[in-house]
């Protein structure tokens, strides 16, 4: 069965650059969540998009911004990156009622290393 | 302020014995609870999930226990396995669509041979 891809695997950037993170979620899921996972930290959720709108927000600091696009896949921009941005971005994705009944699947997430 | 707490970081346990791991909530408005399993590097993957409306449920090897009026739950897994050894994640959603999870910091499991 097709899960959630998240691209890329890896990335390396230097400070003050941009990065993009892109999330395609299982077909059908109209759902998609964004969380960060720090060294040794629990996931954080950064942000959500419900049929390409935002749905709701967390802790994203105002260098980051997301959307979703149109075939519901979602990218994840972040610009002047600090080195504290370094962490595991998970995507997840949903159908619109949520993690009940209709499951709630991670991506294996993109690891970003800020040097 | 943690409103999910997983408050012993490591538990190591013998294959063929139960495992037991417990999850602490605050806030009243969860509804619904789930566990997720994580391998280093790899997204967590879902386990089991139980809603506030049940006090147990059970899939094969784990169950999980709610128990509402202390704001606790637990996994238990039997018998344990040594693949089983991974980090465990307890994460909480209220009510409505489109729920972000909220997640404990996590406790890991080694199962020795």
């Amino acid at each position: 069965a097709a899960g959630v891809i998240q691209s890329p695997r890896h990335l390396i950037k230097e400070k003050r650059e941009t990065a993009t993170l892109k999330c395609y979620p299982i077909p059908r899921h109209d759902t998609v969540y964004w969380y960060q996972q720090g060294p040794g930290q629990d996931p954080q959720f950064l942000i959500s998009f419900y049929e390409k709108m935002q749905s709701d927000k967390g802790s994203i600091p105002d260098r980051f911004s997301a959307q979703q696009f149109s075939d519901y896949h979602s990218e994840l921009n972040m610009s002047s990156l600090e080195l504290g941005d370094s962490a595991l971005y998970f995507c997840a994705s949903s159908l619109g009622t949520g993690p009940g009944p209709y499951g709630y699947t991670f991506g294996s997430g993109t690891r970003l290393t800020v040097v | 302020d943690q409103q999910v707490k997983q408050n012993s970081p490591s538990l190591s346990v013998q294959e063929g014995r139960i495992s037991i791991l417990n999850c602490d909530y605050t806030n009243s408005m969860f509804d619904y609870f789930l566990w997720y399993k994580k391998y280093p590097a790899e997204g967590p993957t879902f386990l089991i999930s139980i809603s506030s409306i049940k006090d147990k449920n059970e899939d094969g090897r784990f169950t999980v226990f709610l128990n509402k009026s202390a704001k606790h739950l637990s996994l238990h897994i039997v018998p344990s396995q040594p693949g089983d050894s991974a980090v465990y994640f307890c994460a909480a959603t209220g009510r409505g669509a489109n729920s972000k999870l909220t997640f404990g910091k996590g406790i890991t499991l080694s199962v020795r041979p």
